[in-house]
């Protein structure tokens, strides 16, 4: 399997412009996250999805973030109007959990993103 | 709600030295808890997890966890560190099946390894 893939990998954009941030789970995988990771605030979980489903958006820093899962093989997170403040990386991991119910399962994280917001 | 302390956001040693990274957690119920590992540009990968059978766990490069219910705490060893241990490494707690936040990780701070010649 390939991973865990996002793009772009890199994004340098201004500061009012839409981000759309893309994310590939490892086939087979039913849950999702999205988590940013900054100097400041360390790594926080944004958004997670179980089946497609937002189980737990209490992450979102503000309405500016959105994110959705169409599919169970594509998720993206979009951030508009973006501001400097959003600049880090953002990650996406994926992990499964169907038929075991009672070990902890491990999140596989994709390379990241790395937004810059001028 | 279950919470993860480092003790310690950078630690230096000598390479060849003993390396220990420090874990407590904070978790209503009985908890899952993992080392990530982040290499510089890279994403997040596995070192080990334990979840509740051998309290003491062996994971990738000769690193090794030892789950103390009484302490609270999951710290990560390493009898003698390698230049390629440099990096950052993350603890994390889950909870168990049933729990309002199943699959949800929430991480420590992370700690910053150097390993010096």
């Amino acid at each position: 399997d390939a991973g865990v893939i996002q793009s772009p990998r890199h994004e340098v954009t201004e500061m009012g412009q839409e981000v759309t941030l893309r994310c590939k789970p490892i086939s087979g995988h039913d849950y999702l996250f999205w988590y940013r990771q900054t100097m400041m605030r360390g790594l926080e979980l944004l958004i997670y999805f179980n089946n497609n489903v937002p189980i737990d958006d209490s992450g979102m820093p503000e309405d500016r973030f959105s994110a959705k899962m169409p599919n169970a093989s594509f998720s993206t997170l979009k951030i508009q109007p973006s501001e400097p403040r959003d600049s880090a990386v953002y990650f996406c991991a994926s992990s499964s959990q169907r038929g075991l119910i009672r070990r902890g399962e491990t999140q596989y994280f994709g390379p990241g993103t790395r937004l810059l917001v001028l | 709600a279950q919470s993860v302390t480092q003790l310690g956001s950078h630690v230096s040693v000598s390479e060849g030295a003993l390396v220990l990274l420090r874990c407590n957690y904070s978790s209503s119920v009985p908890p899952y808890l993992f080392w990530y590992v982040q290499y510089p540009n890279q994403g997040l990968q596995l070192l080990l997890k334990y979840t509740s059978a051998a309290t003491l766990v062996k994971g990738i490069n000769g690193f090794e966890a030892e789950f103390k219910k009484s302490e609270t705490s999951f710290h990560l060893t390493k009898p003698s560190a390698h230049m390629s241990d440099a990096a950052e490494y993350f603890c994390a707690v889950s909870e168990h099946a049933g729990g309002t936040s199943y699959g949800k990780l929430t991480f420590g701070q992370g700690t910053i390894l150097t390993v010096h010649p």
